[in-house]
């Protein structure tokens, strides 16, 4: 079956702009995490959806939002970009909610922001 | 969820056999140890998970002592292509979050 999508792969944006990503999780998964990875910071947890509901939420401002939709595809947005917001933005899908349930992650969104 | 330590980096050459330990003192009772994989510009990729004493699948094994307080990753023969990082993680399976908290990972230098 197929895996995790993300779209666009790649993306540059300027300082004050916005984007959104989006994921596509694994058919007939329902729990969608986001993570965003610096060489600085590592891999950090930004959020989880899970049945259209936000349920867990990282130490990120408020500029990092997402939402998940019927389908459990869900998006990201980021506001008010700024130079730190440089980053692989990854998404994890998994069949339920539970941490230790295997999560399938996406290749990740790479973005740039100048 | 448990802190978890790791060696920074490792170094192999292939063919032999590469172990990688992971320190988890705080580990609690209903914690499962998991490994996952990341190579360059991917996602991470589940390798395997246990609770206590041995687990094996086609990719690794891994060895829980007794009480639990550590953890080994084993890669047998190991070839350029097992060249990427290697996160340790614990915490309690089945609990009502799919919020992983990985630490800086082990990178696994495989050279010719």
């Amino acid at each position: 079956k197929a895996g995790v999508t993300q779209t666009p792969r790649y993306l540059i944006k300027t300082r004050g702009q916005q984007v959104t990503l989006s994921c596509s999780p694994i058919s007939g998964h329902r729990s969608v995490s986001w993570y965003q990875q610096t060489p600085g910071q590592g891999l950090q947890f930004l959020f989880e959806y899970f049945s259209e509901t936000q349920r867990n939420k990282g130490n990120f401002p408020g500029r990092f939002s997402g939402r998940q939709f019927s389908n459990s595809r869900s998006e990201m947005n980021v506001s008010t970009l700024e130079l730190g917001d440089s980053a692989l933005y990854l998404c994890a899908s998994s069949f339920s909610a539970g941490v230790f349930d295997e999560q399938f992650f996406g290749p990740g969104t790479r973005l740039t922001v100048l | 969820l448990a802190k978890t330590t790791q060696p920074i980096s490792m170094d192999s050459y292939e063919g032999q056999e590469v172990n990688i330990t992971c320190s988890h003192n705080n580990i609690a009772t209903n914690d499962y140890i998991t490994w996952y994989q990341q190579f360059p510009s991917q996602g991470p990729r589940f390798i395997i998970q246990g609770y206590k004493t041995k687990v094996t699948n086609e990719v690794a094994s891994l060895f829980i002592p007794a009480d639990r307080k550590s953890s080994t990753l084993s890669l047998p023969r190991v070839s350029l292509s097992d060249t990427a990082v290697y996160y340790c993680l614990v915490g309690e399976s089945g609990s009502n979050t799919g919020k992983l908290i990985f630490g800086q990972g082990t990178t696994l230098q495989v050279k010719p």
